[in-house]
C-alpha cells in the first residue's frame, strides 16, 4: 500500500504556543488530504478536507482559525494548532487519498500532541 | 457526525478461532474499506471493496460488500496474536470525498 509519513510523531508544548504537524505522501500524489483527531478508545473524527492548492473544508464545529491547514503540494499538507490549550491535546492523524477511479485512503502514523 | 453501526464493539477470543465483524449503514455506499489500528499508530488499510457482492481476500482476511450496498463484513480465519487491535470499517457514498467510519471493533486474543 501507499505510504504516508507524519512529523513529529509526538510533541509536548506549553499552553499558548503553536505547533505545526507535517504530513507527506511518500510514494503517491495525494490530491486530497484529510486531517483527523482521535480521542482514546474512540473512532476517528474528521476535522478537515484539503485539496491541493485550495482552501481546506472544515467540518462543523472545527475552528478554522485555530487549526490552520495548508496543502501546498501534492505530497505535503500541514496542520498548525495555534495558541494551543490543554483541551487540544489529542492524537492527530492525516490521510491521503490516491487518485483515479479506485478510492483508497492511506493514513499516517499519527502525532500525539500534549499541551501543558 | 454520521457513523456506521459496527458490531461487535469488542471481542475476546482464543488463538486459532475465526472472527467475524460487520458494519451496517442506513444509506448506500459505493466503497467500503476495512482498516486495522494498533495502539499509538495510524489505521492501516486491509481491504478495499468497490462493487456490491464483491468478496475480497487478503491472506487470512476476507471482506464482502453487501448486496444491498448498506453493509459489509470482515472475517479473520485462524486468528493469531498479531491480529490484536482495533478494526474499523469505513464507507464512502457516491460523489463524497470523505469516509464515514464505524465505531471500531476491539479484538483481544488469549493465547
Amino acid at each position: 500500500g501507499a505510504v504516508v509519513s507524519q512529523h513529529p510523531s509526538w510533541v509536548i508544548c506549553k499552553s499558548g504556543t503553536s505547533v505545526k504537524i507535517e504530513c507527506r505522501s511518500l510514494d503517491f500524489q495525494a490530491t486530497t488530504m484529510f486531517w483527523y483527531r482521535q480521542f482514546p478508545k474512540q473512532s476517528l473524527m474528521l476535522m478537515a478536507t484539503s485539496n491541493e492548492g485550495s482552501k481546506a473544508t472544515y467540518e462543523q464545529g472545527v475552528e478554522k482559525d485555530k487549526f490552520l491547514i495548508n496543502h501546498a503540494s501534492l505530497t505535503l499538507s500541514t496542520l498548525t494548532v495555534t495558541s494551543a490549550h490543554p483541551e487540544d491535546s489529542s492524537f492527530y492523524i492525516c490521510s491521503g487519498r490516491t487518485s483515479g477511479n479506485s478510492y483508497e485512503q492511506y493514513f499516517g502514523p499519527g502525532t500525539r500532541l500534549t499541551v501543558t | 457526525g454520521q457513523q456506521l453501526n459496527q458490531s461487535p464493539q469488542s471481542m475476546f477470543i482464543q488463538e486459532g478461532e475465526d472472527v467475524s465483524m460487520n458494519c451496517t449503514s442506513s444509506s448506500i455506499f459505493n466503497t467500503w474499506l476495512w482498516y486495522k489500528q494498533e495502539p499509538g499508530e495510524g489505521p492501516v488499510l486491509l481491504i478495499a471493496l468497490y462493487k456490491a457482492g464483491e468478496l475480497t481476500s487478503n491472506g487470512r482476511l476476507t471482506a464482502q460488500f453487501g448486496i444491498t450496498r448498506k453493509d459489509s463484513f470482515l472475517n479473520i480465519s485462524a486468528s493469531i496474536p498479531s491480529d490484536v487491535g482495533i478494526y474499523f470499517c469505513a464507507g464512502r457514498s457516491e460523489g463524497a470525498q470523505k469516509l464515514v467510519f464505524g465505531q471500531g471493533t476491539r479484538l483481544t486474543i488469549n493465547p
